[in-house]
């Protein structure tokens, strides 16, 4: 059974770099049959898709966030990480990580998100 | 605001059904057969309930079901029970330049 956990600092300073890892266990992610994803929750609000990986390194990224994204993939430690730069505390939310059914590797097309991470609270505060 | 629409808040009493929509565009919902639905309990993380507009994965009540028409999509859960009081969200894949979509999520509450 594949559990993802995900890893980071829980503070990050405005005009940072927010850095998270995600450790994948249970599991290959270079299995290829799946993306590798990143979702957030800002307090008290919804979901909001971040990105994806493939285990090859291709990415998708939500056109909103996308110049400030980075999602990587390291095979030999069974991880994929998240970079998001110039951070804000409109940046403030839970972070989950999650693997992705797609059903169209091509166009990046997905089908759900099954399992998740427990997520991790990061706090953009001076 | 959040690319698709759901209500803010839904109630029932126990052993009543509940629907929940969910309402987008010809360019995710109405486009392609790939909605699903979450259900989060508060602190926790989201868990799949129905993925493919309808389908159930194992471990998952039959009581949760889904459907869609048009470019609404929709959660029914039945017999209600004091334990499905959550937040459920909607998400659809929104074609190869925005790819997936959030609903705003439904605070179902069992009077």
């Amino acid at each position: 059974q594949v559990q993802l956990q995900e890893s980071g600092p829980g503070l990050v300073k405005p005009s940072q770099t927010l850095s998270l890892t995600c450790t994948v266990s249970g599991g290959s992610i270079s299995s290829g049959d799946y993306y590798w994803s990143w979702i957030r929750q800002p307090p008290g609000k919804g979901l909001e898709w971040i990105g994806y990986i493939y285990y090859s390194g291709s990415t998708y990224y939500n056109p909103s966030l996308k110049s400030r994204v980075t999602i990587s993939v390291d095979t030999s430690k069974n991880q994929f990480s998240l970079k998001l730069s110039s951070v804000t505390a409109a940046d403030t939310a839970v972070y989950y990580c999650a693997r992705a059914t797609y059903y169209d590797f091509w166009s990046g097309a997905f089908e759900w998100f099954d399992p998740w991470g427990q997520g991790t609270l990061v706090t953009v505060s001076s | 605001q959040s690319a698709l629409t759901q209500p803010a808040s839904v109630s029932g009493s126990p052993g009543q059904s509940i629907t929940i929509s969910c309402t987008g565009t010809s360019s995710d919902v109405g486009g392609y057969n790939y909605v699903s639905w979450y259900q989060q309990h508060p602190g926790k993380a989201p868990k799949l309930m129905i993925y493919d507009v309808s389908k159930r994965p194992s471990g998952v009540s039959n009581r949760f079901s889904g459907s869609k028409s048009g470019n609404t999509a929709s959660l029914t859960i039945s017999g209600l029970q004091a334990e499905d009081e959550a937040d459920y969200y909607c998400c659809s894949y929104a074609g190869s330049s925005t790819f997936a979509v959030f609903g705003g999520g439904t605070k179902l509450t069992v009077l």
